[in-house]
């Protein structure tokens, strides 16, 4: 069964620091490109950052640009989001995404179940 | 940034019905457009790639076209496991952009 599950997430202050993981299983991860997504609460959904298959690309969106780092460990199978200087706007449940394809970007088709962050 | 721009923003329907969703791109994105589907709580889940290629597992009833700025999701018979939020997305160029949503409630 193709999964991915995110972790990590919970209440933390402004100005300070987290970091995600999401773990993947059922598919083979270094073939395809992986994203964050998140959504804050009662509002749209946001993409965040995605990276390449092999990870020598990595894009973000502007509001996170610079405080944001996403990574991935094609040996372990996981996709990491470090987050710095947080800010209460940054409060969402954050999505972990796999691309459809190796190039990017893409359309995703399997999304994790979500981790909350809470900024406050 | 290509803005994505949903209507309606939600609409009220009946089991049976015809639902059609219409999203728009401020710029030509060829037919690099996605559809979601999420319900209350839940992630969302992934309906429609490249404007009207179905992903495993979509029911048919779940039907996309367009391309260049217009685009739209159909459901052709609305069942009750459809109510939710529709979101459409681009994945022309980064930054991908999604559109605000659209609620599909019951009637």
């Amino acid at each position: 069964e193709v999964q991915l599950v995110e972790s990590g997430g919970g209440l933390v202050r402004p100005g300070g620091s987290l970091r995600l993981s999401c773990a993947a299983s059922g598919f083979t991860f270094r073939n395809f490109a992986m994203s964050w997504v998140r959504q804050a609460p009662g509002k749209g959904l946001e993409w965040v950052s995605s990276t390449s298959a092999s990870g020598g690309g990595t894009y973000y969106a502007d509001s996170v640009r610079g405080r944001f780092t996403m990574s991935r460990d094609n040996f372990k199978n996981m996709v990491y989001l470090e987050m710095n200087s947080l800010r209460a706007e940054d409060t969402a449940v954050y999505y972990c995404a796999k691309d459809v394809g190796d190039t990017t970007p893409d359309a995703f088709d399997i999304w994790g179940q979500g981790t909350m962050v809470t900024v406050s | 940034d290509i803005q994505m721009t949903q209507s309606p923003s939600s609409l009220s329907a009946s089991v049976g019905d015809r639902v059609t969703i219409t999203c728009r791109a401020s710029q030509d994105i060829s037919r690099w457009l996605a559809w979601y589907q999420q319900k209350p709580e839940k992630a969302p889940k992934s309906l429609i790639y490249a404007a009207s290629s179905l992903q495993s597992g979509v029911p048919s009833r779940f039907s996309g076209s367009g391309s260049g700025t217009a685009f739209t999701l159909t459901i052709s018979s609305l069942q009750p496991e459809d109510f939710a939020t529709y979101y459409c997305q681009q994945y022309n160029t980064y930054p991908r952009t999604f559109g605000q949503g659209t609620k599909v409630e019951v009637k």
